[in-house]
């Protein structure tokens, strides 16, 4: 299976200021037609997780620019900018190249 | 607008079956693919498999981890979608999912757990 191992557990941020989460595969999710396979999702406190990035850089329908995707082929990068008390959750990484789909073990996100 | 609403869970013992439902509505039912993921508390998602859509002919795939015991179908004049699972254990225990495609929309979610 494909690991996807994210770091930090744990991140504490003023609102207004920005965070990065970062999410490393075991093996390269770019796909021999060019696209690279992560997901970024958000799970709010009590709700299921919703998508937010998808095939590495694509925003989400309905998901506010603030967020981005970026990252080469093992590893990858979320960015909220300017976040807001609304960001508060957990986030994953997940790939979705091959069987079985995995995700990361998740980064909380927190306000100061 | 999207909606898909799990149903069917609750309280099973160690060895038992439980079917799940998932109504789907607000979209083509056919012409997606649909997901079952399941979520222990406190921890990340599990991937369980998906069926296909029309135009792949609703094959399955599912993780090696549940491969045997559980079932994926969809009854598509209904636009519901099931997952069966059989010989239960305490492991089983979670929040299931399903999701919609490449998973850009998941239900609220039902409790499964398994228990003596």
């Amino acid at each position: 299976d494909i690991v996807m191992t994210q770091a930090p557990l744990s991140v504490s941020v003023t609102p207004g200021e920005s965070a990065s989460i970062s999410c490393r595969s075991s093996k390269s999710l770019l796909h021999s037609n060019g696209i690279t396979y992560v997901y970024w999702y958000l799970q709010k406190p009590g709700k299921s997780p919703q998508l937010l990035i998808y095939r590495m850089s694509n925003l989400a329908s309905g998901v506010p620019d603030r967020f981005s995707g970026s990252g080469s082929e093992t590893d990858f990068t979320l960015k909220i900018s300017r976040v807001e008390a609304e960001d508060v959750g957990i986030y994953y990484c997940g790939q979705l190249l091959e069987n079985p789909w995995t995700f990361g073990g998740g980064t909380k996100l927190e306000l100061k | 607008e999207v909606k898909l609403l799990e149903s069917g869970g609750g309280l099973v013992q160690p060895g038992g079956s439980m079917r799940l439902s998932c109504a789907a509505s607000g979209f083509t039912f056919t012409d997606f693919y649909m997901n079952w993921i399941r979520q222990p508390a406190g921890k990340a998602p599990e991937w369980l498999g998906f069926i296909r859509n029309k135009a792949n002919g609703y094959t399955t795939e599912y993780n090696p981890s549940v491969k045997g015991r559980f079932t994926i179908s969809r009854d598509n004049t209904q636009n519901m979608l099931y997952l069966q699972m059989n010989t239960l254990r305490a492991e089983d225990t979670a929040t299931y999912y399903c999701a919609r495609g490449t998973t850009g929309d998941w239900g609220q979610g039902v409790m499964v757990t398994v228990s003596s």
